[in-house]
């Protein structure tokens, strides 16, 4: 089983450019979140999903947009890089109540 | 929102010892959970408690919740270097129905001397 997988895994940007992260899931979960995790800060909920062509904005979403027009995907798109959104970003999925699962995480780098 | 304080910071124990992390909650929560995170990848589901007062256990790790559902300790015993990592509390953002995802504590560093 695949379960979360993220890609890319590594992206170096620079400031004001565009670029999206994807996440798919083969567990068939109807929620869907995306996190970023920076040092000293734990891990924040950008945005996320609750099915298929709904969104929400989660703690820190500015900056940021998604789009899940397939159950299983859950883009997450940054239209003007800039260097504080420079940070290691986890995809996590799940069924309802119970665990997330996560995936190995995309590390951004924006210069 | 909820906010999880996770205790101490970082932890050095030498490999054999036992430990405990703490994680403490300003609000009752409905729904607990313990991950372990090896630097550089992603998260490990390890526990998750509901009920006060439950505890549960894996191999050499047991987690367990208070009474008033404030409070959650996991405790390694007999630390081994396969221990080693970051240890991330999380909770359910809101009572009940788990759509909106978990709010996490900031993690507890973890490194075992051999």
């Amino acid at each position: 089983n695949a379960g979360v997988t993220q890609t890319p895994k590594f992206r170096v940007l620079k400031t004001g450019q565009s670029m999206t992260l994807l996440c798919a899931q083969d567990m068939n979960h109807e929620y869907m979140y995306w996190y970023r995790q920076d040092p000293g800060m734990g891990l924040r909920l950008i945005h996320y999903s609750v099915g298929e062509g709904t969104t929400a904005k989660g703690e820190v979403p500015d900056g940021y947009n998604v789009s899940r027009l397939k159950k299983q995907n859950f883009l997450l798109g940054l239209e003007s890089a800039a260097p504080s959104q420079t940070s290691v970003y986890f995809c996590a999925s799940r069924l309802g109540t119970g665990e997330l699962f996560f995936g190995e995480g995309s590390r951004l780098t924006v210069l | 929102s909820q906010e999880l304080e996770q205790s101490p910071q970082s932890l050095i124990v030498q490999e054999g010892k036992n430990l405990t992390i703490n994680c403490t909650s300003s609000k009752t929560l409905y729904g607990l959970y313990w991950y372990k995170q090896k630097y550089g990848e992603g998260l490990i589901f390890l526990m998750m408690l509901q009920k006060g007062g439950e505890e549960k256990s894996h191999e050499k790790i047991t987690a367990k919740l208070d009474e008033k559902k404030q409070q959650s300790s996991l405790h390694i015993t007999a630390s081994q270097p396969s221990h080693a990592g970051i240890y991330l509390c999380g909770a359910d953002r809101l009572s009940g129905g788990g759509a909106d995802g978990l709010t996490f504590g900031k993690g507890t560093h973890l490194i075992i001397q051999p």
